[in-house]
């Protein structure tokens, strides 16, 4: 199992305001970084999947950027809304093998 | 509707009688998968499959079995369960096994073994 590291494991903001997580994963054996979004009750469902250095997502407010040879990704959520409350997973894919390595996730709860 | 459909989405069960969870996807995927969440741990993979006939150990396998007869169903079988199997279950599809194809979740099941 290889390491994937979220940062912070918990985030309580409220709304309106941005914020970050990161993704730490391995930097060698890089194939492909996931972001997940898992709402309780619900199944995760994908936000980003990133596969190149320097790579920038973007879907509504939220984006995320990739840097594979330090071995790491932000998700960013900017102007933050009680809809965004949701655990955040990253998975990393290596270029051997055919699984994705999830991270513990980051909660973040939005408040009004 | 593109889905991935598990059942059942709660299970209580005894120790050392046989179960299986059933999933099915309906997007003609060849990867399918299934994962278990712990607290306190990521989603750490059980079984996957890269095509019908075609299954293969992932990190955690040991108490649980799987087939892939059909390309859309892919069960989970514990021949016998014990109480360190109570744990969140997901199964998940993906077009590929290659890295850049997004995994789809089926809504998990919660089973606990006493």
């Amino acid at each position: 199992i290889l390491n994937v590291e979220q940062s912070p494991q918990s985030l309580h903001v409220q709304e309106g305001d941005s914020t970050n997580f990161t993704c730490s994963f391995p930097s060698s054996n890089f194939y492909a970084l996931h972001w997940y979004r898992w709402e309780t009750a619900k199944s995760p469902e994908a936000l980003f999947v990133m596969t190149l250095n320097g790579d920038e997502k973007k879907k509504g407010r939220i984006s995320a950027t990739l840097n594979t040879k330090e071995g790491y990704s932000y998700l960013y959520i900017k102007g933050s809304q009680p809809e965004d409350s949701a655990t955040y997973l990253c998975a990393f894919r290596p270029n051997s093998g055919y699984a994705l390595n999830f991270g513990k996730g980051t909660s973040l709860l939005v408040t009004p | 509707e593109a889905q991935v459909t598990q059942n059942p989405r709660y299970l209580i069960t005894v120790t050392g009688k046989k179960l299986t969870v059933t999933c099915s996807q309906n997007m003609n995927h060849e990867y399918m998968s299934w994962y278990r969440q712990d607290p306190g741990l990521g989603l750490r993979q059980i079984y996957y499959s890269m095509n019908v006939e075609v299954t293969d150990k992932g990190d955690v396998p040991e108490g649980y079995k799987v087939s892939r007869k059909e390309k859309r169903n892919f069960p989970l079988i514990l021949e016998s369960p014990s109480p360190n199997q109570t744990s969140l279950y997901f199964c998940a599809s993906s077009l590929s096994g290659q890295g850049f194809a997004e995994a789809f979740f089926g809504q998990g099941t919660r089973l606990t073994v006493v």
